[in-house]
């Protein structure tokens, strides 16, 4: 099955500067890569997500990239402020109608001031 | 539209009980995913239901079981609980497939 690693576990950044989340999968029918984000004691949040047609995306200061050749994509913060301090999940799946979501095991964001 | 909701909110169960979880969707949405959520394994997929049916199963014992009713409400229940089994119970639900699931605020399930 699916198998997504996630690096780094834990990743500090002063305000302002942007912070990169980067994650691996194994199967390569995967085509479909959403990145959630959860704050302490709430729910994960959908923030981006990027499908395998694509090479990258962008929402304002969050941007993912994909590598399909490479099995790997990447959660860019760019101008990080505090309320951005959470655990950022990854995930991967197929979009066929017995799919499944698997994700990456979190990275804890900090940002300092 | 009102969000995915989840009851209860918090359960204290004993090892040897069973407990039933329950999960709405967001108005229109037919598929339901449950996930457990631990601080050392993460997210962990538990299973999927699309028009009552299950459609997709994680690797965990038959223990755990859903099911979906025709309004796509959907519970699962957990029997003979282990200490192993507190967590944080999740349940996303999305418009037709595994895409853009937006997730409940969980049911925090602690087993003595």
């Amino acid at each position: 099955g699916e198998n997504v690693e996630q690096h780094p576990s834990t990743l500090s950044v002063q305000e302002g500067d942007s912070a990169v989340i980067k994650c691996t999968y194994s199967d390569s029918a995967s085509n479909y890569f959403p990145w959630y984000k959860q704050e302490l004691g709430k729910r994960p949040q959908l923030i981006i997500d990027i499908r395998s047609n694509v090479g990258e995306k962008k929402d304002q200061r969050i941007a993912v990239t994909l590598n399909k050749t490479a099995k790997h994509f990447s959660l860019h913060i760019t101008e990080t402020q505090p309320e951005d301090s959470a655990v950022y999940f990854c995930a991967a799946s197929t979009t066929g109608t017995a799919s499944k979501l698997t994700f990456g095991t979190g990275t804890r964001l900090q940002v300092t001031l | 539209k009102a969000g995915v909701t989840q009851t209860p909110r918090y359960l204290i169960k004993t090892r040897g009980q069973q407990v039933t979880l329950s999960c709405s969707p967001i108005s229109g949405h037919r598929s339901v995913s449950w996930y457990q959520q631990t601080p050392g394994q993460g997210l962990q997929f538990l299973f999927e239901y699309f028009s009552e049916t299950q459609r997709n199963k994680g690797n965990f014992p038959g223990r755990f079981s859903g099911r979906q009713f025709s309004n796509s409400r959907s519970e699962m229940n957990v029997s003979t609980l282990e200490l192993g089994d507190s967590a944080l119970y999740l349940c996303a639900s999305s418009f037709r497939r595994v895409d853009e699931q937006f997730f409940g605020p969980g049911t925090r399930l602690t087993v003595l």
